[in-house]
């Protein structure tokens, strides 16, 4: 049973032109992230939410928001993506992230493409 | 700012051989610290979480150590097999913090 939930699993984007990814969870888990991860590299954070509270980290360019419209459902936009753009996006998702005890539950990321 | 590396970037071993992942932090201050598998162009599946006042953490043929004073964790692979092959990649979780830290990972090869 999927658990993180990412459409598409491919995006295929003009330079420029604005594109939405999509994440949803089934674990009802308050703290949702949202990662980029370029090839044979680190994934790199670029915000997350707990709850409704965002959380921006200092070096994601403004290029990239996110929505959390709900528990479920979380949003990332990337308004003009440029060729640097290209990159598996992953969303994470884990229970009361203050606590800091639970696991990171991963989707399957979303590919996008940039031409 | 936590730096996170691993070594070997990528290793290659023959079925059966037991292995060792090695992961490295600078910053001795954290939370907890996880192990994650991805298989290529794949999200990530999370293997052990060790909290920072443990030592080790065991799954099946897995093992993983902490020495958070040194900085260093190692996951221990027993046995190794064709389907562990895949990128092992660390994450550190700062305290007082929600943002793990990622290494690059390390590519790994079981040869049937």
């Amino acid at each position: 049973d999927a658990m993180v939930i990412q459409n598409p699993r491919y995006q295929v984007t003009q330079f420029g032109k604005p594109v939405t990814l999509s994440c949803s969870q089934t674990l009802n888990h308050n703290v949702m992230y949202w990662y980029q991860q370029k090839s044979s590299q680190a994934p790199k954070l670029l915000f997350h939410y707990y709850d409704k509270d965002f959380n921006n980290e200092a070096d994601t360019p403004d290029n990239f928001q996110s929505r959390r419209p709900n528990t479920s459902f979380c949003f990332l936009d990337i308004r003009s993506p440029g060729l640097g753009d290209a990159a598996m996006y992953l969303c994470a998702t884990s229970r009361d992230g203050v606590a800091g005890t639970d696991t990171q539950y991963f989707g399957p990321g979303t590919r996008l493409t940039v031409l | 700012k936590q730096e996170v590396t691993q070594i070997p970037a990528a290793l290659s071993v023959p079925e059966g051989e037991n292995l060792v992942l090695n992961c490295s932090f600078t910053d001795s201050a954290i939370y907890n610290l996880q192990w994650f598998r991805q298989d290529p162009g794949k999200g990530l599946t999370s293997l052990l979480l060790i909290q920072s006042s443990q030592r080790e953490q065991t799954s099946g043929r897995l093992n993983a150590s902490l020495d958070k004073s040194s900085g260093r964790s190692t996951l221990y692979i027993a046995a190794s097999q064709p389907g562990d092959s895949a990128t092992y990649l660390c994450a550190v979780r700062r305290n007082y913090g929600q943002n793990f830290v990622f290494g690059p990972g390390t590519r790994l090869s079981v040869l049937p």
